[in-house]
């Protein structure tokens, strides 16, 4: 079946380490995404990315950093100068061009960083 | 820069009622879509409406309906006949249609009272 799928689930990491997360997509989508939600924030944008080898900073960029060398991946590391990392974290795809009009999320991520 | 602003951070309705969410947004461009998703605790984001900003009439999904007024910049989602199913966080959401980028309101949590 065709989706988002996000990996690990849950994880656990110590202060001052590096983590990525996995975002995965076999819906031939040209647009990702990667939020971050904590209590009464709402989902925060981390970075996007409308095309593979190109992606832009979100409102919240500070602290992570991005690849997109395949059209199916588009991997979130949480580096050591975020501040406060543990969170919940969503993937998002979505078509662009004029069938933009639909966006596909994954399951989510949780980081807990003790 | 885009705002999504969600003004009521918590709202309850009677079971059969019907309740609408507030939803105003900041934008300079004419080209973009409006979104509202359902995060039940499960965190799974589910698509509820979506309008393109090109058309006029208020979209419309069951029991579901949004009032679009453009030039006020404000896509209130109504919900009729509300059901215990119905409570969940609701996320108002932006997409622009120069790049691609969707920002989200900070959420409103429903409580359907039986």
């Amino acid at each position: 079946d065709g989706g988002i799928t996000q990996s690990p689930k849950y994880l656990f990491r110590k202060e001052g380490q590096n983590v990525t997360l996995s975002c995965e997509q076999n819906l031939n989508h040209d647009a990702m995404y990667w939020y971050r939600q904590d209590p009464g924030q709402g989902l925060r944008l981390i970075y996007y990315s409308q095309i593979v080898n190109d992606f832009q900073k979100g409102d919240i960029a500070e602290g992570y950093s991005v690849s997109r060398e395949k059209k199916e991946s588009f991997p979130l590391t949480v580096t050591s100068a975020q501040k406060n990392p543990t969170a919940f974290y969503l993937c998002a795809s979505s078509t662009t061009g004029h069938s933009r009009n639909t966006i596909y999320f994954g399951e989510g991520s949780w980081l807990t960083v003790v | 820069a885009q705002t999504v602003t969600q003004s009521q951070p918590e709202m309850s309705v009677q079971e059969a009622e019907t309740v609408t969410l507030s939803c105003t947004y900041d934008t300079s461009e004419s080209d973009y879509y409006l979104f509202w998703y359902k995060q039940p605790p499960s965190r799974q984001m589910i698509l509820v409406i979506r309008q393109e900003a090109y058309k006029q009439q208020n979209a419309t999904e069951n029991r579901f309906s949004v009032n679009f007024q453009k030039a006020a910049k404000s896509f209130s989602l109504k919900i009729s006949d509300s059901q215990l199913g119905d409570a969940a966080m609701y996320f108002c959401a932006y997409r622009s249609g120069r790049d691609d980028k969707i920002i989200f309101g900070k959420g409103t949590r429903l409580h359907i009272l039986p």
